[in-house]
């Protein structure tokens, strides 16, 4: 069963503006991550919150995270066309256990 | 560092034949997992390897489905005799090390198209 719920299913937006992408998972977890995967092609790690961690910045990215409410965000400022990708948050939970995915959020950015 | 490979890229395959991909990991890198991916859906997760045991199977459909990692580098998955709803990417993704803080690293991914 898919751990995290990415809200919205797709976003659409012009270029220079921000994207908002949120992400539900249902059960404690030691870190959560978001990847990228650009059409046709495997997923690109991009960033990694632990989860006595708040927030972190990596570039144009940020993410948030929420334990209490078992959310995250993803933030990218200032979005270029090149941007164009789906989003996933995935969850590690504890122990020796996979890294699952959420369904994604698909962004369109355009020019 | 060179990346995780998969191949083939693509296969098509008609149903109730058999078909196999490779993954050879990251140097070093001790998880390996391989994931499911169908159109417009996020990955999901087939197997988790650790070195060469198995860590997490149990959505594998093992009844047409079968993997393995021989010494714990390279691996393999198969499938046989494949369905119609096998049509999916097939991602293999490898990390130093399951459980921990690290992120996993993803090959390209072989399209399987089932006829």
């Amino acid at each position: 069963s898919q751990q995290g719920e990415e809200d919205p299913q797709a976003l659409s937006i012009q270029e220079g503006e921000n994207a908002t992408m949120n992400c539900s998972y249902k059960t404690s977890i030691n870190n959560l991550q978001w990847y990228r995967q650009n059409s046709g092609r495997g997923l690109v790690h991009l960033i990694l919150i632990r989860s006595n961690e708040r927030e972190k910045h990596s570039g144009r990215l940020r993410v948030t995270l929420d334990t209490s409410k078992k959310s995250s965000s993803l933030l990218i400022t200032a979005s270029r066309a090149a941007d164009t990708a789906s989003y996933f948050c995935a969850t590690h939970l504890s122990g020796n256990t996979p890294l699952v995915f959420g369904k994604g959020t698909r962004l369109s950015v355009i020019a | 560092e060179a990346g995780v490979a998969q191949s083939p890229r693509y296969k098509i395959i008609e149903k109730r034949q058999s078909v196999a991909f490779w993954c050879n990991p990251i140097s070093g890198h001790a998880t390996l997992y391989w994931y499911q991916q169908i159109l417009g859906q996020g990955p999901k997760l087939l197997i988790q390897f650790q070195n060469n045991g198995v860590v997490d199977d149990s959505q594998l459909p093992k009844d047409r489905f079968s993997a393995e990692r021989l010494k714990g580098v390279d691996s393999t998955l198969k499938i046989q005799p494949a369905k119609l709803e096998d049509s999916a990417v097939y991602l293999c993704a490898s990390s130093l090390m399951s459980g921990g803080n690290t992120e996993a690293f993803f090959g390209q991914g072989t399209r399987l198209t089932v006829v």
